[in-house]
């Protein structure tokens, strides 16, 4: 099993262009996520689909859509980049959404600069 | 606003010995605390979970969850090098969703 995968790994866009982050997993797992990091603010959940068909924003929407491809597949796409989202992007997937214990397994990230 | 709040750090503990990591939350309605471990450069990879009040121990790592004073603690017993690592606290609701705190830098020093 490859767990979590990310497509890129490292990207390089300027300021209005547009890209889509993927991601994969093949854990027969319900929910996904998409989530930034950037140095001393922690992980911060942009968007989460709790099941195939379903999406819903999270703490740090503005600037980015999502699309649940299939129960596999959880895109990320920004239309116009922005320097402000510069980050690295995590995507994680649990199993059951909001039972005690349900973790969540992140893939390696996709290291993304805005210049 | 739902907050996870750990200390940042950096933490340095002698190799051998016990490092000691805690972390507080705002939800009382909280069900479920993860610790993750992050190399730098690297994605969360997770430790262990716990949702009972007590300790829960698994290898040189112990949990402890205090539901009352709405505190999680982690514990690393036998500390080494290679535990050296950002450790960041999760706290999950019915919802789903997980709140992150910022993480603390652990340095563990030969």
């Amino acid at each position: 099993n490859a767990g979590v995968t990310q497509t890129p790994k490292f990207q390089v866009l300027k300021t209005g262009q547009s890209m889509t982050l993927q991601c994969a997993q093949d854990m027969n797992h319900n929910s996904m996520y998409w989530y930034r990091q950037d140095p001393g603010m922690g992980l911060r959940l942009i968007y989460y689909s709790a099941s195939e068909g379903t999406t819903d924003k999270g703490e740090v929407p503005n600037g980015y859509n999502v699309s649940r491809l299939n129960k596999r597949e959880f895109s990320l796409r920004l239309e116009s980049a922005a320097p402000s989202q510069t980050s690295v992007y995590f995507c994680a997937s649990s199993h059951s959404p909001g039972q005690v214990g349900d973790t969540q397994y992140f893939g390696p990230g996709t290291r993304l600069t805005v210049l | 606003q739902k907050e996870v709040e750990q200390n940042s750090g950096p933490l340095s503990v002698p190799e051998g010995a016990i490092a000691s990591l805690n972390c507080t939350y705002s939800d009382r309605g909280s069900q479920s605390f993860f610790w993750y471990r992050q190399y730098s450069g690297k994605s969360p990879e997770l430790i262990m979970f716990i949702y009972s009040n007590g300790d829960k121990e698994d290898g040189r790592f112990t949990a402890q969850l205090n539901k009352a004073s709405q505190y999680v603690s982690l514990l690393i017993r036998d500390s080494q090098p290679s535990d050296s690592a950002t450790y960041l606290c999760a706290v999950g609701g019915s919802q789903g969703n997980l709140i992150f705190g910022k993480g603390t830098k652990l340095s563990v020093k030969p």
